[in-house]
């Protein structure tokens, strides 16, 4: 079946710990996003990659880092800069036609918590 | 710039009763317009789109229509079931000429039904 896995489901770190939160589709989509969701809010918007081995900030990017290596993964990387991470974390997938993107795909998130 | 309103909830209804939940826009351009179903500890899955003035979106009984006069695209549906409820999201893909394609989210409105 096709889709986007993302794991683990919930994770728990330490503060002043890097963690990476791995996301995979096999949709042979172009474009990958990074969302942080907090209770109450909508989704925010942390990083995008429309292509490989390229990447922009979204409207959140601070304390964050991603890498696109190969097409089907995009890992993000919530560092010990990102001064409040404890939150729900949601990646999805697109593809993109004449720079327009289509429906967007999420996966089923990934729940951090920081002690 | 852009952004997507939706009504705040929660909102509570019986069984059979009727749905609407509002959301405007403010877009440049002609965006496309989706609304997301989020159920409790799950991603985002897409519910419905419509990309252009007066498309109606349907799927699963909900439908919403792409109002560029209004600058609406509110979600009804006429007799919701308890397997509805869940959080709904409203969102925009601004869709103009070099647009990365992001969406914008509204909050949220969380809907509850009650046997």
């Amino acid at each position: 079946d096709g889709g986007i896995t993302q794991s683990p489901k919930y994770l728990f770190r330490k503060e002043g710990q890097n963690v990476t939160l791995s996301c995979e589709q096999n949709l042979n989509h172009d474009a990958m996003y990074w969302y942080r969701q907090d209770p109450g809010q909508g989704l925010r918007l942390i990083y995008y990659s429309q292509i490989v081995n390229d990447f922009q900030k979204g409207d959140i990017a601070e304390g964050y880092s991603v890498s696109r290596e190969k097409k089907e993964s995009f890992p993000l990387t919530v560092t010990s800069a990102q001064k409040n991470p404890t939150a729900f974390y949601l990646c999805a997938s697109s593809t993109t036609t004449g720079g327009n993107v289509d429906t967007q795909y999420f996966g089923p998130g990934t729940r951090l918590t920081v002690l | 710039g852009n952004s997507v309103t939706q009504m705040e909830g929660p909102v509570t209804l019986s069984e059979e009763a009727f749905l609407t939940i509002n959301c405007t826009y403010t877009a440049t351009g002609y965006p496309s317009l989706f609304w997301y179903v989020q159920y409790p500890g799950e991603g985002l899955q897409l519910l419905l789109k419509a990309t252009k003035a007066d498309d109606k979106g349907s799927n699963k009984g909900f439908e919403a229509t792409y109002r560029k006069e209004t600058t609406s695209f509110h979600l009804e549906k006429g007799s919701v079931q308890v397997s509805d409820s869940a959080v709904y999201f409203c969102a925009l893909s601004p869709n103009y000429g070099g647009s990365q394609g992001n969406l914008i989210f509204g909050k949220g409105t969380k809907l509850s039904v009650k046997p």
